[in-house]
C-alpha cells in the first residue's frame, strides 16, 4: 500500500449537499493526521486537525479510523466557496516528515 | 507577523543557469521544509531541516541544495536549473509536536509559492 492514497475526484456536487473524502494511510504507528485545503494557484492551509477519533469544526467533521488506517472529511451544507482540492497529511514511516496526498477536488455548484 | 514569505514569486531561467530561493518565517519555529508542487503529482518533498545549522534530503532532493544557517530562514539553490525542474515551489515551517518528547510532526504553515520555468 502506497504511503497516502485519495480519491483524485473531482467531486462535483450541488450547494447544499453533504461530501465525504476518505484517505487511506500505510504507517500503522502514525499518530497525527491532518486534512488541508488549497484553492487554485494558492498555498495549502491547514483545514483541521486530527490527533484522536476525530475533530469537528462547523460544518466540516474529520474522522479517524485506526483499525481500518484511513480519515475521513465530512463537508455538510456544501457551499460554493468549499471549491477547492482537499489535501490529506499522514506521518510517514520512520522519523521523517509528513506525507501529503495527492489531493481530492470538490465542485460545488449552484 | 507575516507568517511564512517566499522570495521571488516568479522567476523563468534558462537551463543552466542558477538561482536560489528564500524562505523566511516570523513564527520561530524550528522545522522548515521545500516541496515542489507539479500537476497531477501533489506535493513532493525536496528537503527540510529541523533546526539551525541541519539539513535532510527529502523525496526528490536531486539537483537541489539547501541551506539554514539562522532560524528564521531556509534557502533553497539549483545549481544548474533544468527544464524537469520547471515548477511551483513552496516552502513551510512548523513547530515538532507531540510534547517534550516531540514524537510526532506537527500542522505546516505555508508560504504563498514561486513559480519557476525553465526554458
Amino acid at each position: 500500500r502506497k504511503e497516502v492514497e485519495q480519491d483524485p475526484g473531482p467531486f462535483n456536487v450541488p450547494e447544499g449537499a453533504t461530501v465525504a473524502f476518505n484517505c487511506t494511510y500505510s504507517n500503522s504507528a502514525s499518530q497525527s493526521f491532518f486534512w488541508y485545503r488549497q484553492d487554485c494557484r494558492k498555498e495549502p492551509k491547514l483545514l483541521m486537525s486530527v490527533y484522536s477519533s476525530g475533530n469537528e469544526d462547523g460544518r466540516f467533521t474529520a474522522q479517524l479510523n485506526r483499525a481500518s488506517q484511513y480519515i475521513s472529511l465530512l463537508i455538510r451544507d456544501s457551499k460554493l466557496s468549499d471549491s477547492a482540492t482537499y489535501l490529506c497529511v499522514v506521518p510517514n514511516s520512520g522519523n521523517t516528515p509528513l506525507v501529503f496526498g495527492k489531493g481530492t477536488r470538490l465542485s460545488v455548484i449552484a | 507577523n507575516a507568517g511564512v514569505t517566499q522570495t521571488p514569486k516568479f522567476r523563468v531561467l534558462k537551463t543552466g543557469q542558477s538561482m536560489t530561493l528564500l524562505c523566511a518565517q516570523d513564527m520561530n519555529h524550528e522545522y522548515m521544509y521545500w516541496y515542489r508542487q507539479d500537476p497531477g503529482m501533489g506535493l513532493r518533498l525536496i528537503h527540510y531541516s529541523v533546526g539551525e545549522g541541519t539539513t535532510a534530503k527529502g523525496e526528490v532532493p536531486d539537483g537541489y541544495n539547501v541551506s539554514r544557517l539562522k532560524k528564521q530562514n531556509f534557502l533553497l539553490g539549483l545549481e544548474s536549473a533544468a527544464p524537469s525542474q520547471t515548477s511551483v515551489y513552496f516552502c513551510a515551517s512548523s513547530y515538532p509536536a507531540g510534547g517534550a518528547s516531540r514524537s510526532y510532526w506537527g500542522e505546516q504553515f505555508f508560504g504563498p509559492g514561486t513559480r519557476l520555468t525553465v526554458l
